[in-house]
């Protein structure tokens, strides 16, 4: 059973431009959750994907979209890039439908920079 | 909307020693879950104990206990016998139970800094 990837690791972007960020579900898990955490707080939920469609956003503008696709992997893009949206992103994965539905399991997270 | 306080920033405590991180919440709903997440420099979020609302029972998973005072709103992590590998930012978190197809989001708390010295 592997376990939440995501990449890049780290990423250095300017202000004003595109970035993609990729999550990889742990296996047969069919949600994903994005969380944001800014340096020295806790993670802000972002938005829910549950087969494929948005299952639910927290307080960030649409210039912040996802996608989750078939193999329940999924992308996290940010438009419009600005200076607040250097922080820490996590993917976290989990199984609606199952008894530990509740349970999110966390990748090692993209460190984005934007200058 | 719910809320996650974790009071202490920062805490210390020597290696052997147990000691306890609190956590409180607000909340209107009836049937939740409550988590800690310990987050190591590696960044890691790993999920330390749970804590469903309707089981009056304490979690426990080997050195890690809660005490879940639901009427108090308090939920706070005990841990014993305190070893160097529990350094870490440990957060409290806050799951309602949602339905008709409502999202299962992660309200966390500020985190608390956990330093176990030799």
């Amino acid at each position: 059973e592997t376990g939440v990837t995501q990449s890049p690791t780290h990423l250095i972007k300017t202000r004003g431009q595109q970035v993609t960020l990729r999550c990889s579900s742990q296996s047969g898990h069919n949600t994903v959750s994005w969380y944001q955490q800014a340096l020295g707080q806790g993670p802000q939920f972002i938005f829910q994907y549950y087969r494929e469609e948005e299952n639910g956003r927290g307080n960030f503008p649409p210039r912040f979209s996802g996608l989750q696709f078939p193999n329940y992997s999924s992308e996290l893009n940010v438009n419009a890039l600005e200076l607040d949206d250097s922080a820490l992103y996590l993917c976290a994965s989990s199984l609606e439908g199952s008894i530990k539905f509740y349970e999110q399991y966390f990748g090692p997270g993209t460190r984005l920079t934007v200058t | 909307a719910q809320t996650v306080t974790q009071s202490q920033p920062e805490m210390s405590v020597q290696e052997a020693e147990t000691v306890t991180l609190s956590c409180t919440y607000d909340t209107s709903e009836n049937n939740y879950y409550l988590f800690w997440y310990k987050q190591p420099p590696s960044r890691q979020m790993i999920l330390v104990i749970r804590q469903e609302a309707y089981k009056q029972q304490n979690a426990t998973e080997n050195r890690f206990s809660v005490n879940f005072q639901k009427a108090a709103k308090s939920f706070s992590l005990k841990i014993s016998d305190s070893q160097l590998g529990d350094t870490a930012m440990y957060f409290c978190a806050f799951m309602k139970h949602a339905s008709g197809g409502s999202n299962y989001k992660l309200t966390f708390g500020k985190g608390t800094l956990l330093t176990v010295n030799p």
